[in-house]
């Protein structure tokens, strides 16, 4: 089924360790986002890509790292994890830039203690 | 700064129409998006509107004035399957995405 594959979709973390959550796209979409939900407040960027080879900060960027080797794939990892990065990840695309529909991932749910 | 308004919670019955608004003040204007997204799922796209007027997509339709930096999204007949979370976002000048909290619909038989 094509469309975008996220990684865990739930884990519990000690504090300090590092993690990376997963996001591949089988859509060819050009242009990624990692955004965090969190309870009574809006989706926040915290990186993106516009195409392969090229990150941008969103933001929310601190503690957060990204890349984007190649279309398909644009993982996050987390350094250092501490317990305020506990929230909700989702992972999008989009086919046609910023003005173009995003297709969001079903979302990671990390709990940091 | 910039600011996008939804109302919390609304409430609604099944079979009737309900309004859910979205008031914004950004730095520039690209468009506005609604997106919907059932409790535990992820946002899924509903409109886009960059032009002032009503754009109509079955039962749900969505109205823009960005003289008054306003917005809403109109749901006709409604359905139990419609209780869900709706979010208001706007494109700003430097076409990124500024995302309200939303909107949590319950619909009540």
């Amino acid at each position: 089924i094509a469309g975008i594959t996220q990684a865990p979709t739930s884990q519990i973390l000690a504090a300090g360790r590092r993690m990376t959550l997963r996001c591949t796209q089988d859509m060819r979409h050009n242009a990624m986002y990692w955004y965090r939900q969190d309870l009574g407040l809006g989706l926040r960027l915290i990186h993106y890509s516009n195409t392969a080879g090229t990150t941008g900060k969103g933001e929310v960027p601190d503690g957060y790292s990204v890349s984007r080797a190649n279309t398909d794939d644009f993982p996050l990892t987390l350094a250092s994890a501490v317990p305020s990065q506990t929230s909700v990840y989702f992972c999008a695309s989009s086919d046609s830039g910023a003005t173009g529909e995003l297709f969001f991932g079903e979302g990671s749910r990390l709990t940091v203690l | 700064g910039q600011n996008i308004d939804q109302p919390t919670e609304m409430t609604a019955t099944e079979g009737a129409i309900v309004q859910i608004n979205c008031t914004y003040q950004t730095s520039g204007f690209n468009g506005l998006f609604w997106y919907q997204q059932h409790a535990g799922e992820a946002p899924t796209f509903l409109s886009y509107n960059v032009l002032d007027g009503l754009e109509e997509k079955g039962r749900f339709s969505s109205f823009l004035s960005r003289s008054k930096g306003y917005s809403y999204l109109l749901l006709k007949e409604l359905q139990m399957k419609d209780s869900a979370s709706y979010l208001c976002a706007v494109l700003d000048s430097n076409y990124q995405l500024i995302w309200g909290a939303g909107t949590k619909l319950i619909i009540k038989p």
